[in-house]
């Protein structure tokens, strides 16, 4: 079946720092990868998507490039503000549901 | 329509009584799904809708759980005998049927069984 094997956290940075979040995938077929965020006391946003190999996702400064060969879907954010502090969720989707990591949590000082 | 829609946000209850949840999705969308999410975990799937139809149900679900979507609109989420294991955050989410998946979330329900 589908999983997603994520980045374990928390992660602490300093403002302007760079972020990396790893997330690789089993999958069959050609899944959908995405990256969903949640704020303190808010839900699941979508942060951004790719549908095939090669895709860049991005949204808010963050990205993501869809890798085949590797299977994984990294997040990455060149500076980070205070405000990303939030946890994040690397997913996929092969049909119509969605498989989630256990989440990240980044924690940005200021 | 600004988006998925859960009620209640919180709920304490008793071991062993019953509860549920309701869901209103966004108003285009003929999918809805529920999940359970678990501290420190990713939400698991429970269940999924396409209009009235329930199309899956996960094996997580047991025989307590039942959910319904009643003329493809709201949905509703009932565990019958709660225990303390069915603690936990139940998301509710919808997407439309075309195009990538792209599922938008409620802020779900925290339950607490006590």
């Amino acid at each position: 079946g589908n999983s997603v094997t994520q980045m374990e956290g928390p992660v602490t940075l300093s403002e302007e720092a760079f972020l990396t979040i790893n997330c690789t995938y089993t999958a069959t077929g050609y899944p959908s990868l995405f990256w969903y965020v949640q704020y303190p006391g808010e839900g699941l946003q979508l942060l951004l998507k790719a549908t095939k190999a090669d895709d860049k996702g991005s949204n808010k400064g963050f990205e993501a490039t869809y890798r085949k060969e590797t299977t994984s879907f990294h997040l990455e954010k060149g500076s980070v503000q205070v405000s990303d502090s939030a946890v994040y969720f690397c997913a996929l989707t092969g049909d119509y549901k969605l498989s989630f990591g256990a989440g990240t949590t980044v924690t940005v000082r200021a | 329509d600004t988006g998925v829609s859960q009620d209640p946000r919180h709920k304490i209850t008793k071991r062993g009584q019953n509860v549920t949840f309701r869901c209103d999705p966004i108003s285009e969308h003929n999918r809805l799904y529920w999940y359970r999410q678990t501290l420190g975990q990713g939400p698991e799937f429970l269940t999924y809708f396409q209009n009235e139809a329930q199309l899956e149900k996960s094996r997580l679900l047991s025989d307590r759980f039942s959910a319904e979507r009643p003329k493809g609109s709201f949905s509703t989420l009932e565990i019958q005998r709660t225990e303390q294991g069915d603690s936990a955050m139940y998301l509710c989410a919808s997407s439309s049927r075309t195009g990538v998946t792209e599922a938008f979330f409620g802020q779900g329900t925290r339950l607490t069984v006590v």
